[in-house]
């Protein structure tokens, strides 16, 4: 069974770029979060999708973060612009169904903003 | 804000002695759940517990909750070199199921 796919692995930019992450679920899943995850801390709740609807996303900038889940299968989450706090690991999970249920993590795409 | 709090936040020891690390928590949870991660990786799930049992176990884990005291343990029997990695709790409560992780334990077990 294929794991939850996220690309790219690294990212380095400047602040005041943008730069967006994609993330692929584990077929079938269909409750999707991104989480980040800051050097020395656990990870940390951006967005829950649930299909392609939003579920919960009071935790993220909106005035720079932006998240898609286009046709409930993978999502795209961007960043515009970024900051040097952005720095960090953003962390894709997917779940069966909509929670109450372990949660499948990809690799993470570390981003550097210098 | 975080939910749950690992304790202690590094943990060193030798091969083949146990590992124990705590969760505490501040709110009634519906599940708690135990995670791994190595160094530049994406977690790993360990084991879910529901509110309403009291230990379970894994291979070498066994992870107890307390919801009297708000707390969980994980212990590692006969640690491995391994086995060196972060540990995670992550607690849900109310109607939305979300798990909130803890800040961790960093777990080095010397071969």
């Amino acid at each position: 069974e294929a794991g939850v796919a996220q690309s790219p692995r690294y990212k380095i930019i400047e602040k005041r770029q943008s730069v967006a992450f994609w993330c692929n679920p584990i077929s079938g899943h269909a409750t999707l979060y991104w989480y980040q995850q800051i050097l020395g801390q656990g990870p940390k709740l951006l967005i829950q999708f649930q299909n392609n609807g939003v579920v919960d996303d009071s935790q993220l900038p909106k005035d720079r973060f932006s998240a898609e889940r286009l046709k409930g299968v993978d999502s795209t989450l961007k960043i515009q612009p970024a900051k040097l706090e952005d720095s960090a690991v953003y962390l894709c999970a997917s779940t069966l169904g909509f929670g109450n249920e372990k949660l499948f993590f990809g690799s993470g795409t570390q981003l550097s903003v210098l | 804000s975080q939910q749950g709090e690992e304790d202690p936040q590094a943990l060193s020891i030798q091969e083949g002695e146990n590992a124990t690390m705590n969760c505490s928590y501040k709110t009634s949870i519906n599940n708690l759940q135990w995670y791994r991660q190595n160094s530049g990786r994406g977690l790993v799930h360990l084991i879910l517990i529901r509110s309403n049992e009291r230990e379970k176990h894994s291979g070498r884990l066994r992870v107890t909750l307390d919801t009297s005291k708000k707390s969980s343990s994980l212990l590692i029997t006969a640690s491995r070199a391994a086995d060196t990695a972060s540990y995670f709790c992550a607690t849900d409560t109310g109607g939305s199921y979300i798990p909130t992780f803890g800040r961790g334990t960093s777990l080095i077990v010397h071969p």
